[in-house]
C-alpha cells in the first residue's frame, strides 16, 4: 500500500520560499511507471496542478505555466521523497497543498495535505 | 489550457436517489476523464479514470460515462457516505486540469 506523508511549515511571509516534502513509503521515487505531483487546492483557485518530478532513464520535471519561474520539484532518492519550492509567495498562494503519485496521469495516491498561509 | 466545466456547482438529494453529475470539456478529451470524491479536510479520492473504469474498492453504484467532451458521473442510490464534493479531471494533455466541483448535499 502506497503512502505519501508530507511535512513542511503552514505559514510563510509573503517573499519567502515554501518548502514541502513529501515522503514516500510502498513505492519508489525513482519508479519507472509512476510521477511525483504536486496539487494545490484554494476557493478562488479550485485544484490546480503545479508539477511533476519522473524518472525514465534519466529525471524529468513539468512545471504550470502560472508557477513556472517560481517553482522547483525535486526527488531526493536517498531519502525516496520529493520536494516543493515556490518562491516569492504571495497571498495568493495560500492553500492546501497535497503530494500525489501519478500513473497515466490520474493521481490515485495522496498525501494528506498542508494547508499553506502566506502572511505577514 | 482544457477548461473543465461541471455542472451543477450543488445538488440537494436524499438517500436513494439517483444523481448525476456532468462535466464538460472545452475540446475533445476522448476518454482521458477521472472523477474523484473529496471529503471536508480530506484529500481527493480516485473514483473512476478512463470515463467509466471503475477503482478497485469503489462500490458498484458509482458509474461513468462519456467521450469527447461531456461526460457523467452517476450514483444509482446515493448512500448517507456518499454527500461530498466530486470532481472530474482531464488528463489528455498538460497541464493537467479539475472541474470546479459538484457538492451534493443533503435534501
Amino acid at each position: 500500500q502506497v503512502q505519501l506523508q508530507q511535512s513542511g511549515l503552514g505559514l510563510v511571509k509573503p517573499s519567502q520560499t515554501l518548502s514541502l516534502t513529501c515522503a514516500i513509503s510502498g513505492d519508489s521515487v525513482s519508479s519507472n511507471s509512476a510521477a511525483w505531483n504536486w496539487i494545490r487546492q484554494s476557493p478562488s483557485r479550485g485544484l490546480e496542478w503545479l508539477g511533476r518530478t519522473y524518472y525514465r532513464s534519466k529525471w524529468y520535471n513539468d512545471y504550470a505555466v502560472s508557477v513556472k519561474s517560481r517553482i522547483t520539484i525535486n526527488p531526493d532518492t536517498s531519502k525516496n521523497q520529493f520536494s516543493l519550492q515556490l518562491n516569492s509567495v504571495t497571498p495568493d498562494d495560500t492553500a492546501v497543498y497535497y503530494c500525489t503519485r501519478q500513473q497515466l496521469g490520474i493521481s490515485d495516491y495522496w498525501g494528506q495535505g498542508t494547508l499553506v498561509t502566506v502572511s505577514s | 489550457d482544457i477548461q473543465m466545466t461541471q455542472s451543477p456547482s450543488t445538488l440537494s438529494a436524499s438517500v436513494g436517489d439517483r444523481v448525476t453529475i456532468t462535466c464538460r470539456a472545452s475540446q475533445t478529451i476522448s476518454t482521458w476523464l477521472a472523477w474523484y470524491q473529496q471529503k471536508p479536510g480530506k484529500a481527493p479520492n480516485l473514483l473512476i479514470y478512463k470515463a467509466s473504469t471503475l477503482e478497485s474498492g469503489v462500490p458498484s453504484r458509482f458509474s461513468g460515462s462519456g467521450s469527447g467532451t461531456e461526460f457523467t458521473l452517476t450514483i444509482s442510490s446515493l448512500q448517507p457516505d456518499d454527500f461530498a464534493t466530486y470532481y472530474c479531471q482531464q488528463y489528455t494533455s498538460y497541464p493537467l486540469t479539475f472541474g470546479g466541483g459538484t457538492k451534493v448535499e443533503i435534501k
